[in-house]
């Protein structure tokens, strides 16, 4: 079990630039969720997947957002077009499917917008 | 929606002193799971207990003990013989059973433990 892994662990970039995140869950685990927290607060909720499928997203997840998962493997998400307000730790958990199972976390990626 | 309520945004403790760290939650579900999750300036998120909405038994672990209080809606994390790596935000997670099984945290408790 070597967890959750998030590349890069730091990205600065210029305003209006994509930028795109990659996490690798533990390997057995079929749910993968991304998480957005902005300083002093808790993580919310952006996205999740059951294996390939993204089942669910949050409506803070704008259209400039988009992640996938291909072969239900590790995921990317994607930010078009950044703004400052985009600027933020963007967290990725996996978990088994079974009920109630326990959530690991990566370390998560900083995105400073400048 | 559900939503979860820390309402102290900063504790503080002596050392080898018990502390204890307020969480409510509001939901319409009967079957979830609440969790208190610790977060070091590292910043990777870290399990430190779960509780399972069905079980009256309050979960511990080690020095860390949970008051659930199903009916007021309370989750409670109480921390016994601090000690200086409990320093960290302290976050109230809650979980559904059935779907996404998203998780909704509250605003995060930051604790100091002084020497």
């Amino acid at each position: 079990d070597t967890g959750v892994s998030q590349d890069p662990r730091h990205k600065i970039t210029k305003r209006g630039q994509n930028v795109t995140f990659r996490c690798d869950p533990i390997s057995e685990h079929n749910r993968l969720y991304w998480y957005r927290q902005t300083l002093g607060q808790g993580p919310e909720f952006l996205t999740y997947f059951q294996n390939e499928a993204q089942l669910e997203k949050s409506r803070l997840l704008s259209d400039r957002f988009s992640a996938e998962r291909p072969k239900g493997s590790f995921s990317t998400l994607e930010i078009q077009r950044t703004e400052q307000g985009d600027s933020a730790m963007y967290l990725c958990a996996s978990s088994p499917s079974d009920r109630g199972r326990k959530a690991f976390f990566g370390q998560g990626t900083r995105l400073t917008v400048v | 929606a559900q939503t979860v309520t820390q309402s102290q945004p900063e504790m503080s403790v002596q050392e080898a002193e018990t502390v204890t760290l307020s969480c409510t939650y509001d939901t319409s579900e009967s079957d979830y799971y609440l969790f208190w999750y610790k977060q070091p300036p590292s910043r990777q998120m870290i399990l430190v207990i779960r509780q399972e909405a069905y079980k009256q038994q309050n979960a511990t672990e080690n020095r860390f003990s949970v008051n659930f209080q199903k009916a007021a809606k309370s989750f409670s994390l109480k921390i016994s013989d601090s000690q200086l790596g409990d320093a960290a935000m302290y976050f109230c997670a809650y979980r559904g059973a059935v779907g996404a099984q998203k998780l909704v945290f509250g605003q995060g408790t930051r604790l100091t433990i002084n020497p």
